[in-house]
């Protein structure tokens, strides 16, 4: 069926090193994607989002990219910090899908000193 | 700005009680979701709010209720609680058009015993 999904469940880094976790997604209709952040014990927290007809987005140390022809979505974290240490989750707008986000099952990023 | 409030933040129930989880936004947002999140399984939609006065099902509606009590208001209930729905509960609002993301509550923590 459709879904968003992770590749891997687990990341381990060390600290200073750059960070890639990545999303495949299976529903070409999907027009807006965004990656969320969440630390044990807290709700998700918006990181970055990106837009079907963009390719690449750019925040603070971190980057997002689209490959439509893939359908495969990537987040980048430049210079891993032990703050990143958490869950990261895609999400997919699907048009016409009820105003509802569709989440993938998560990441952990872990930041080894 | 509070931003999406949940109340309670903890919460032990005995099989069959019944009780009610609390969520407000003062964003002014149309859209409020709620989301359960159990371990490995990522975020599932229980039910959500497109506006004031509309409820739909989400993914895993069942042994719940809901209520959109006015605009910032959008009520959980479970009527029999069960051991099954041992859960973090989220509940998250967005603004009605599509290209924003969800802002998420801190969340509910629930045990039946």
């Amino acid at each position: 069926g459709e879904s968003v999904g992770l590749h891997l469940p687990t990341l381990s880094v060390q600290e200073g090193d750059n960070s890639i976790i990545n999303c495949a997604y299976s529903n070409s209709a999907s027009d807006y994607f965004i990656w969320y952040k969440q630390e044990s014990g807290k709700g998700p927290q918006f990181i970055i989002d990106i837009r079907s007809n963009m390719d690449k987005r750019q925040g603070q140390r971190v980057t997002v990219l689209l490959n439509k022809t893939v359908k495969h979505l990537s987040l980048q974290i430049a210079a891993t910090q032990p703050g990143d240490s958490a869950v990261y989750f895609c999400a997919e707008n699907r048009a016409g899908g009820g105003n509802k986000l569709t989440f993938g099952t998560g990441t952990q990023l872990k930041v080894e000193l | 700005n509070a931003g999406v409030t949940q109340t309670p933040k903890f919460q032990v129930l005995k099989t069959g009680q019944s009780m009610t989880l609390q969520c407000a936004q003062d964003m002014n947002h149309n859209s409020m979701y709620w989301y359960r999140q159990d371990p490995g399984m990522g975020l599932r939609l229980i039910y959500y709010s497109a506006s004031e006065g509309t409820t739909d099902k989400g993914e895993v509606p069942n042994g719940y209720n809901v209520s959109r009590l006015n605009k910032r208001e959008f009520s959980l209930r479970l009527e029999s609680a069960a051991p099954s729905q041992t859960s973090v509960y989220f509940c998250a609002s967005r603004p009605e058009a599509s290209n924003y993301g969800y802002t998420f509550g801190s969340g509910t923590r629930l045990t039946v015993v």
